[in-house]
């Protein structure tokens, strides 16, 4: 069956600092593979998205994400982040026309 | 592009109650969809609309769950007869018709339920 996983309920960094959310999805098909930000009391915001072709992907906000077949993953990266930042991040798969989102991972920013 | 808006955007109602939110999508996008997010999870979804047509229900949606689309624009959700188990944000997104476009959904805010 389809899923996405993110291992990861609670990541805390310094503001500045490098970030990396893991996701991992199983798919028996090449997939198409998203990443959200929810901020509190809001909708969902698409970051950035992986279709086809080049397997690294830059989104909004400074965001990237890279595609990586072997390992079932698509993990997020942001290399300086902003306390603006602080947010839940949910990793999603698309499948038959609706998507598959993992549990999220909660970002906390420390100043 | 005015967004996906939902009414209301909080909702408390006592157990038994019927309740119903409303969805208005992006205007040039023929399809779309409700999700329900409880505490804790991802978004889960529940059924999906393509202009009028509702094609396809999750087994999550149960019969005390029903959706329209009536002339395939705006939606509503109405859940009838409330549990305690029915509190979550109920999520509405929208998107355009090619089939990969499909996939790429745009959120509204949510509406939040609570049952007392």
């Amino acid at each position: 069956a389809q899923s996405v996983t993110q291992p990861d309920i609670h990541i805390t960094v310094s503001e500045g600092a490098s970030l990396e959310l893991r996701c991992n999805y199983s798919y028996g098909a090449t997939p198409y593979l998203f990443w959200y930000v929810q901020s509190p009391g809001q909708g969902l915001q698409l970051l950035l998205k992986y279709f086809s072709g080049d397997t690294l992907v830059q989104g909004i906000k400074g965001f990237e994400a890279e595609f990586k077949r072997s390992q079932s993953s698509f993990n997020l990266r942001k290399p300086s982040v902003h306390w603006s930042d602080a947010a839940e991040y949910f990793c999603a798969v698309g499948y038959t026309d609706k998507l598959i989102f993992g549990t999220g991972t909660r970002l906390q920013v420390f100043p | 592009d005015t967004g996906v808006s939902q009414d209301p955007r909080h909702k408390i109602t006592k157990r038994g109650q019927n309740v119903t939110f409303r969805c208005d999508p992006i205007s040039e996008h023929n399809r779309l969809y409700w999700y329900r997010q409880t505490l804790g999870q991802g978004p889960e979804f529940l059924t999906y609309f393509q202009n009028e047509a509702q094609l396809e229900k999750s087994r999550l949606l149960s019969d005390r769950f029903s959706a329209e689309r009536p002339k395939g624009s705006f939606s509503t959700l109405e859940i009838q007869r409330t549990e305690q188990g029915d509190s979550a944000m109920y999520l509405c997104a929208s998107s355009s018709p090619d089939s990969v476009g499909a996939l790429k959904q745009y959120f509204g805010p949510g509406t939040r339920l609570t049952v007392t």
